[in-house]
């Protein structure tokens, strides 16, 4: 059974410092998502990451995906309270297209 | 238009009720989703649509019964819930097939679900 990891759970960071968010999982998977969830809102995709050394950028968050590792990273840059969320990593589990199992999310505070 | 939306935004119901819930989206995507997800937990799939055809039940109790009468509808009635069954019920919709694989999933606001 596929087991998908966040570390930490709550990040309590100040504006302009950086942080990494991990994400591991314990099978192999080919399908990684990140999202980020407001309080009281929707799920909003932030990244796809399909493959081995795939990287992708949006602003100040940079995600990176190591499947031989089994591991992804969501690294924040000069955080601002905008950041403040709750972000959520994603894994295709087995041999469905549909089914994901979720980390147990990484409650984000960016103070002033 | 890359919207998924969901109504009602709130529901209150008793455990005698049946009410439903309604997702919409005119995306062309063929693969449509329930999810429910409790207060600072992730969101837990209940069910997958795919091609209108249920494809994936997550032993979810029948008191949850899921319809897909077209491709850009979902619906999900709800009879006789528990008051356990609270939380925030999401919609969700993804392309079938990609030509990258992505399979990426759009989520819809949400209904937040009270029963008493």
């Amino acid at each position: 059974e596929l087991k998908v990891e966040q570390n930490p759970l709550f990040l309590s960071m100040q504006e302009g410092k950086n942080y990494t968010i991990y994400c591991n999982y314990s099978t192999t998977s080919d399908r990684l998502y990140w999202y980020r969830q407001d309080p009281g809102k929707s799920l909003e995709s932030l990244f796809v990451l399909l493959s081995n050394g795939a990287v992708k950028q949006e602003g100040r968050l940079m995600a990176s995906l190591d499947t031989k590792a089994r591991l992804s990273t969501l690294h924040i840059t000069a955080a601002v309270h905008d950041l403040s969320a709750t972000y959520f990593c994603a894994v295709k589990s087995g041999g469905s297209n549909y089914k994901l199992t979720f980390g147990k999310g990484t409650l984000l505070t960016v103070n002033p | 238009d890359t919207e998924v939306t969901q109504t009602p935004k709130h529901l209150v119901m008793g455990m005698t009720n049946k009410k439903s819930l309604k997702c919409e989206q005119h995306m062309g995507h063929r693969a449509m989703y329930w999810y429910k997800q409790k207060a600072k937990k992730p969101p837990e799939l209940m069910f997958v649509y795919s091609y209108e055809k249920l494809s994936i039940n997550e032993s979810v109790p029948s008191r949850f019964s899921p319809e897909c009468p077209n491709s850009s509808l979902l619906n999900l009635h709800l009879h006789a819930l528990q008051p356990e069954d609270s939380a925030l019920y999401l919609c969700a919709s993804s392309h079938e097939r990609t030509r990258t694989g992505s399979y990426e999933q759009y989520f819809g606001p949400g209904t937040r679900l009270t029963v008493t």
